[in-house]
């Protein structure tokens, strides 16, 4: 399985990011994953933002930090996520990365974010 | 709201010594959800530990979890050079959303 992740470098403030992450060797509807985006920063450390998953319909979960903000798209032709996130600030700079979050089949086991993207260095800037 | 705390913040050592890495929570969870990280500049992180104490496949036996309640430890016996790195504790924090800690640099 492998991610590859997608997107400009450089976003302006109050303007929106926006990331894709292409998945190959599994697939986006899977009922044993959940998509995540994942971002790093130096003064934020490892946050999660959200996921998207599929069972029995797609579900979509967001974090507190970016809820209001934050759209997770998964697109089952392309087989890919995309991250949206709103109205930036210089806050938002940080490296992001998609990530499958693996479970069993009825989700009664987790076995981490067993996958990641490469990352995407994204600034924040005017 | 799940803190995620661990220690030291910095870890010095020596090919070939163990590293013991504490995640403490701040309230009482499962090992179920109990997983850690390894991160090197310039990389993905790295799954290493699901369910506080299974090995992710591929991960070297030096690697081993353990821990419950709130207290967890990563073990990491026998330190090779590539073994340096931060290290990061996660875990699911409900709502559902899933918060880590914020890391332990393990450094020569």
């Amino acid at each position: 399985v492998k991610l590859l992740q997608s997107g400009p470098g450089l976003v302006r403030p109050s303007q929106t990011l926006s990331l894709t992450c292409d998945i190959s060797g599994d697939g986006v509807a899977s009922i044993t994953a959940a998509w995540n985006w994942i971002r790093q920063s130096p003064s934020r450390g490892l946050e999660w933002l959200g996921r998207t998953s599929y069972r029995s319909g797609w579900q979509n979960d967001y974090g507190v930090s970016v809820k209001g903000r934050i759209t997770i798209t998964p697109d089952s032709s392309k087989n890919q996520i995309s991250l949206q996130l709103n109205s930036v600030t210089p806050e938002d700079t940080a490296v992001y990365y998609c990530a499958r979050g693996s479970y069993s089949g009825n989700w009664a086991y987790y076995y981490g974010f067993d996958v990641w993207g490469q990352g995407t260095t994204v600034t924040v800037s005017s | 709201e799940l803190v995620l705390t661990q220690s030291p913040g910095t870890l010095s050592l020596s090919p070939g010594e163990t590293a013991t890495l504490s995640c403490r929570a701040s309230d009482s969870v499962s090992e179920r959800y109990l997983t850690w990280y390894q991160h090197k500049p310039g990389q993905a992180p790295r799954l290493l530990i699901y369910g506080a104490s299974s090995r992710a496949p591929g991960i070297p036996d030096r690697f081993s979890g353990s821990g419950s309640g709130t207290d967890f430890t990563l073990t990491i016996s026998r330190l090779e050079p590539e073994d340096f790195a931060v290290y990061y504790c996660q875990h699911y924090a409900g709502s559902p959303t899933w918060t880590f800690g914020p890391g332990t640099k393990v450094e020569i």
